[in-house]
């Protein structure tokens, strides 16, 4: 069974330009979680999805971010005209359920210049 | 004050010492308390969780829940180099849907062989 998989592990935009995260949750999970994790904050929850549905999104920001899992295919965090403190690593984790057991992917490492 | 306090070390030990991590936190209405260890560069991997209080075994890994200090502790005996990594606590209500993981900084582990 693979792991929670992320694409791409590293990105680098320019100030203004998209970007679009991926992640594909392992075999069996329908609930997915994105965090951003930068060195001085730790992990912050950033939203949490079931298929083609946003259960809480109470972490992540109103303008610019949004977030889909649809019905088919990976889940999709995106950033819109992004800034330099956009920059961070930025991780989903998948369940089969209990948010307690959490699986996460390797993290894309987004660079803003 | 943040929710959750972790002290980031970073803390050093000799191989086959007994390793202590702690948390602190102050929201007493918590219930689900997790430690995850991450890896540099690497996706955080869930080690266990424990529901309310009370201690939780895994191999050379203890878990500890003190609801009336809200302090939990992670206890690694017998370490080995390969457990020099960040140690993340979480924690979170348990109420309906907030599934909203809660988290601390991390402490850096370092094992000298």
């Amino acid at each position: 069974n693979a792991g929670v998989m992320q694409n791409p592990r590293h990105l680098v935009r320019r100030r203004g330009q998209e970007a679009r995260l991926r992640c594909s949750p392992m075999k069996g999970h329908s609930h997915v979680y994105w965090y951003r994790q930068l060195p001085e904050e730790g992990l912050k929850f950033m939203v949490y999805l079931q298929k083609e549905n946003i259960i809480d999104e109470s972490g992540m920001p109103k303008e610019r971010f949004s977030a889909e899992f649809p019905k088919e295919g990976p889940s999709i965090l995106r950033i819109q005209q992004v800034v330099r403190g956009d920059s961070a690593a930025y991780f989903c984790a998948s369940s089969p359920g209990r948010p307690e057991t959490q699986y996460f992917g390797p993290g894309t490492r987004l660079l803003v210049l | 004050q943040k929710e959750v306090e972790q002290d980031p070390g970073p803390l050093s030990v000799p191989e086959g010492a007994i390793v202590s991590l702690n948390c602190t936190y102050s929201n007493s209405a918590f219930q689900y308390f997790m430690w995850y260890r991450q890896y540099s560069r690497k996706g955080p991997e869930l080690l266990m969780y424990t529901y309310s209080s009370g201690n939780k075994e895994d191999g050379r890994f203890t878990a500890q829940v003190d609801k009336s200090s809200k302090y939990i502790s992670l206890f690694i005996r017998d370490s080995q180099p390969s457990d020099s990594a960040t140690y993340l606590c979480a924690m979170r209500l348990d109420a309906g849907n907030n599934r909203k993981l809660i988290w601390g900084l991390g402490t850096s582990l370092a094992v000298n062989p």
